[in-house]
């Protein structure tokens, strides 16, 4: 069992719509990290968060520390968004990552 | 361009050769991982590095070998490997603080297939 879990795995949205992508873990952390993978694999840090709510454009990321979940939103959703977006969560002890296995996202004009 | 640089982006090699990633870092970051990512897997933990000395070695078979000469430059050499070890191998840099880490900033990979 991964102690990162992500849903859905693949996730196909029109132009516009607003999409939600969720992460649950089960262990202590530190911080939770949301990261955008293009094709051609580079990975980009969206947003490092440890509790609340962080906003960049039309992105947000929630957290609730209670529950060990997190949302990541995208608002009026945009092609350019087609990624696979992962979910990470930083241990309390040292620089241990867990990673999830990432959600393939695909938005059709 | 996130301040990582991997080279090469692709690499082809056969099970008997032996060749090298590279990885640099120009962020001032002390500490370094090497991350293998294989298809519909979470990114698996190889090495971690923090002021060029190795913390981590998730139990990576020999065949894989880190150096790290100093705080900015991180290597992986390759040898004997094995099909099952293509896949796309990520380097990343963090800044380390106590009890705490900061964000993970990724190169863009070295694409490895070995025949």
């Amino acid at each position: 069992k991964n102690e990162v879990e992500q849903s859905p795995q693949n996730l196909t949205a029109q132009e516009g719509e607003f999409i939600t992508i969720n992460c649950s873990y089960s262990v202590g952390i530190s911080a939770l990290h949301w990261l955008q993978q293009h094709p051609g694999g580079g990975i980009v840090s969206l947003f490092m968060l440890s509790s609340g709510k962080k906003k960049h454009g039309r992105l947000i990321a929630t957290i609730n520390i209670q529950e060990k979940h997190s949302s990541l939103h995208i608002t009026a959703s945009h092609p350019r968004d087609s990624a696979v977006y992962i979910c990470a969560v930083n241990l309390y002890t040292g620089n241990q990552f867990y990673f999830g296995t990432g959600t393939s996202l695909t938005v059709i004009p | 361009e996130t301040g990582v640089t991997q080279t090469p982006r692709h690499l082809v090699m056969g099970m008997t050769n032996k060749k090298s990633l590279k990885c640099e870092q120009h962020l001032g970051h002390n500490a370094m991982y090497w991350y293998k990512q294989s298809a519909k897997k979470p990114l698996e933990l190889m090495f971690v590095y923090n002021f060029k000395e190795q913390t981590e070695n998730n139990s990576v078979p020999s065949r894989f070998s880190p150096e790290c000469p100093n705080s900015s430059h991180l290597f992986l050499h390759l040898h004997t490997l094995q099909p099952e070890d293509s896949a796309l191998y990520l380097c990343a840099s963090s800044q380390e603080q106590p009890g705490n880490t900061g964000e993970l900033f990724f190169g863009e990979g070295s694409r490895l297939t070995v025949l």
